[in-house]
């Protein structure tokens, strides 16, 4: 089975542009989280789907943030408008809530906005 | 709410033995994780612990203390592909890990 699929790998954008991270869970796990990782950090969670529906969006930064999952098979970060200290790596991971709560991370976005 | 320390930086040499620790405090406990991240990728799963103890697999075992909200990771037979970043996580009631900062372990020959 395919592991989380994130697109796209790497983005560079502007100031002020809207960003769309996209991100395909493992088929069958009905939980699904975006984190961002940087450096001064660490990994935070920034919002928590469990059967498509947002759980936990505390860790959200901003309104310049949001996310959607339209079905299981699917969801987006989105941010608009983009900043600076936006650049990090968005990772998407998902997991299935009756087993342990492991985590299956994809690949993760390395965003850069200039 | 959730807070979860482990050192920053380590240093070991390689075929010797390494030991992470980790200390959490957390609204809701269920289960311990730990996760290797080399540089550039993402973070893998290692290993799982929910209850009291010493849970094995190879070179690398996982302790839990849930009284003393403690846990560690041992390596042991360093090798130079162990140099990573160890991350630990704790399992809230809610389902949701909370990561540490991570403990970057550079294995010297």
């Amino acid at each position: 089975d395919a592991g989380v699929i994130q697109s796209p790998r790497h983005e560079v954008t502007e100031m002020g542009q809207e960003v769309t991270l996209r991100c395909k869970p493992i088929s069958g796990h009905n939980s699904l989280f975006w984190y961002r990782q940087t450096m001064m950090r660490g990994l935070e969670l920034l919002i928590y789907f469990n059967n498509n529906v947002p759980i936990d969006d505390s860790g959200m930064p901003e309104d310049r943030f949001s996310a959607k999952m339209p079905n299981a098979s699917f969801s987006t970060l989105k941010i608009q408008p983009s900043e600076p200290r936006d650049s990090a790596v968005y990772f998407c991971a998902s997991s299935f809530t009756r087993n342990t709560g492991e985590l299956f991370f994809g690949e993760g976005s390395r965003l850069t906005v200039l | 709410g959730q807070n979860i320390d482990q050192p920053t930086e380590m240093t070991a040499t390689e075929g010797a033995i390494v030991q992470i620790n980790c200390t959490y405090q957390t609204s809701g406990f269920n289960g311990l994780f730990w996760y290797q991240q080399h540089a550039g990728e993402a973070p893998t799963f290692l290993s799982y612990n929910v209850l009291d103890g010493l849970e094995e697999k190879g070179r690398f075992s996982s302790f839990l203390s849930r009284s003393k909200g403690y846990s560690y990771l041992l390596l042991k037979e360093l090798q130079m592909k162990d140099s990573a970043s160890y991350l630990c996580a704790a399992n809230n009631a809610g389902n949701m890990l909370t990561f540490g900062g991570g403990t970057r372990l550079m294995v010297k020959p």
